[in-house]
């Protein structure tokens, strides 16, 4: 079963209005997530690794007044986009990593693995 | 830098036939690999992995992939295609800990199309 949930699945917003998209860890602590955009017919670009109770750390070139990440809790991080633009519209996607051996949560999982939610489909009218 | 690189866009292959869809990559020291499957409009799914150990690894729905240090290569292979195996694969790398960081870099993604 999915071990990473996202939400919401689709969007639609008007220009200028802000979004969050929520991840979160079903049964584990999320110590690290990340955020991903993907573009049609293109591999999936890394737009900011997310560590709980730290500021995130933004790839270059993504506008971190932009794009907004709190990850307040192990369990979740969200992402805002402000003041969205037609631009703005992508398929995001968030991942977690399984903790490691003597760390909270994860079953029998694989270590080492990071697992996927399934995307939010922004579309910025 | 890591990078990694799916040479192919596409793949056609029939059904019942065995499908290769290849991966080559660049790291500093010894290489995670990874492939995962993308479905349309939806996450990815983790499919295998090789962390250390034998070259071939066995995942998730009949996949397997051959691990070569010589060739740097982590080619995902399945002895005999489904429809349902159609679908956007992504081969993926990231340095072993101690490199200070979980990031992984991915290909471009492989479209495979399994024809009836």
């Amino acid at each position: 079963g999915a071990v990473v949930s996202q939400h919401p699945s689709r969007v639609i917003c008007k220009s200028g209005t802000s979004v969050k998209i929520e991840c979160r860890s079903l049964d584990f602590q999320a110590t690290t997530m990340f955020w991903y955009r993907q573009f049609p017919k293109k591999s999936l670009m890394l737009m900011a690794t997310s560590n709980e109770g730290s500021k995130a750390t933004y790839e270059q070139g993504v506008e971190k007044d932009k794009f907004l990440i709190n990850h307040a809790s192990l369990t979740l991080s969200t992402l805002t986009v402000t003041s969205a633009h037609p631009e703005d519209s992508s398929f995001y996607i968030c991942s977690a990593i399984l903790p490691r051996i003597g760390e909270t949560g994860g079953g029998g999982r694989g270590k080492n693995i990071q697992y996927f939610g399934a995307g939010t489909r922004l579309s910025v009218l | 830098a890591q990078s990694v690189a799916q040479p192919e866009d596409q793949v056609n292959v029939a059904e019942g036939n065995p499908l290769t869809v290849k991966c080559t990559y660049s790291v500093s020291g010894n290489p995670y690999l990874f492939w995962y499957v993308q479905y349309p409009n939806r996450g990815l799914q983790f499919l295998l992995k090789y962390i250390t150990g034998d070259n071939l690894v066995k995942g998730s729905y009949g996949f397997e992939a051959e691990f070569n240090k010589s060739q740097t290569s982590f080619h995902l292979k399945k002895p005999s295609a489904l429809v349902s195996d159609s679908a956007l694969y992504f081969c993926a790398v990231r340095a072993q800990p101690g490199a200070g960081s979980y990031q992984l870099t991915f290909g471009k993604g492989t479209k495979l199309s399994v024809i009836p």
